[in-house]
This record gives C-alpha cells, sequence and structure tokens, in this order.
C-alpha cells in the first residue's frame, strides 16, 4: 500500500494567516494527489485534486502543489470557516491510501 | 446535486455482522461511471477505504478487509450497502459513504466527491 504522511498533525494560527501543509507519498504517485477539508459534523469535503486544481466553488485562498511524491495546500489568508481539519488522498492505485489529517485550530 | 445519506445500527455486538446502507438522491448508482465507496474512520485515527461497487456492479475492496466486507446495490431504491462480518472492537469506527469519480481524462483511479455525513458504529456487547 501506498503510505501517505501529512505534517504538521495539528496547527495553531490566526485568522489572516498564511498556512502550509505538507504531504508525503510513500511512492511515486505522479499528481494523482487530492486535498479534502473536515469540518466537525460534516461531511467532508473534495478541496483540490490532481494536485493543483481547485475544485468548483472552492475559494481561490486554497492552493495545491506538488508531484511526484511530495505535495502541500496552502491557505493564503485563513478565514474563520477555515479551521478544520485537512487530509491527503492518493489516487494513483487502489487501496486508496489517505494522510492522517491536519487539524487547524485557532491561536 | 448528489447527496448521500447512511444509515443503519449505531451498536453492533462483537463476532456479528455489521451492515449500513448509502442513500442516494439527485443521483443514479446505476449509471454515470461512478463508484459507489464506503471509507472509514476509527475515533483518533486516519481514514482507510474499504471498497466500491462500480456502477456496472463489479466491485473492488481494500485487501486488509476483503475476506469480511460485500458491497452491494439495490437500483431499485438507489442504495448500496455495506456488510462487515465478524466484527471486533478494531470496526469501531465513523462510516462514510462517498461517490467515488475520475475526474478528467488522464485518471484511472477515484477520488471521493460528495461524501456523506457519516454515523458511528460501536462493536460492542
Amino acid at each position: 500500500d501506498i503510505q501517505m504522511t501529512q505534517s504538521p498533525s495539528s496547527l495553531s494560527a490566526s485568522v489572516g494567516d498564511r498556512v502550509t501543509i505538507t504531504c508525503r507519498a510513500s511512492q511515486f504517485i505522479n499528481f494523482y494527489l487530492s486535498w479534502y477539508q473536515q469540518r466537525p459534523g460534516r461531511a467532508p469535503k473534495l478541496l483540490i485534486y490532481a494536485a493543483s486544481t481547485l475544485q468548483s466553488g472552492v475559494p481561490s485562498r486554497f492552493s495545491g502543489s506538488g508531484s511526484g511524491t511530495d505535495f502541500t495546500l496552502t491557505i493564503s489568508s485563513l478565514q474563520p470557516e477555515d479551521f478544520a481539519t485537512y487530509f491527503c488522498q492518493q489516487s494513483s492505485s487502489p487501496p486508496y491510501t489517505f494522510g492522517q489529517g491536519t487539524k487547524l485550530e485557532i491561536k | 446535486q448528489v447527496q448521500l445519506q447512511e444509515s443503519g445500527p449505531g451498536l453492533v455486538t462483537p463476532s456479528e455482522t455489521l451492515s449500513l446502507t448509502c442513500t442516494v438522491s439527485g443521483g443514479s448508482v446505476s449509471s454515470g461511471a461512478f463508484y459507489w465507496s464506503w471509507i472509514r474512520q476509527p475515533p483518533g485515527k486516519g481514514l482507510e477505504w474499504i471498497g466500491y461497487i462500480y456502477y456496472t456492479g463489479s466491485t473492488d475492496y481494500n485487501p486488509s478487509l476483503k475476506s469480511r466486507v460485500t458491497i452491494s446495490a439495490d437500483t431499485s431504491k438507489n442504495q448500496f450497502s455495506l456488510k462487515v462480518t465478524s466484527v471486533t472492537a478494531a470496526d469501531t469506527a465513523l462510516y462514510y459513504c462517498a461517490r467515488g469519480r475520475i475526474p478528467r481524462s488522464g485518471w484511472y483511479q477515484p477520488l471521493f466527491d460528495p461524501w456523506g455525513q457519516g454515523t458511528l458504529v460501536t462493536v460492542s456487547s
């Protein structure tokens, strides 16, 4: 199985801050990487796919980059609704695997 | 807009079978080249893909669970279901159903969008 490792596991930041979350795959996954947002009590939501393509309706303050094994999710200016858990997922080969999540908390 | 909703018992006895259903609205489980999927998250742990049923009826499962898992679809009710046999406390988790889809040409495996809100299943006597 392809292991997905996210860092950090938690992060404290303030409204307006720029934050970056990283995701590393244990083997080459090309650009088959998606990012999701999970708010408490709500369904996970797709933010970015193909490492850098913004899902329709997602604010432009979210961006993704990377290919191969190393990927990043950046939020350029944190808004109150962005405090949530974020996780990455590879679609290179089954079984599809996820990062363990990064919990973004208000400082 | 496709929406998914999980349902089923919140408590299952060890060694018994866990059964969940996902009801799909705004779309059909029998068309559209989608992968109707189950994903779970044990308390305090990461997400684990369980498996999917393709719109044609074919299935694929995570090898770690394959011997105990069955995913099926009821097209007349526009639902798909999950069964996990011989459950233990390790099967306690928040279970999500999700639609898997291929987002564009050049992709060969699905991502998951949208998801249901999830249902907590506890395995305990």
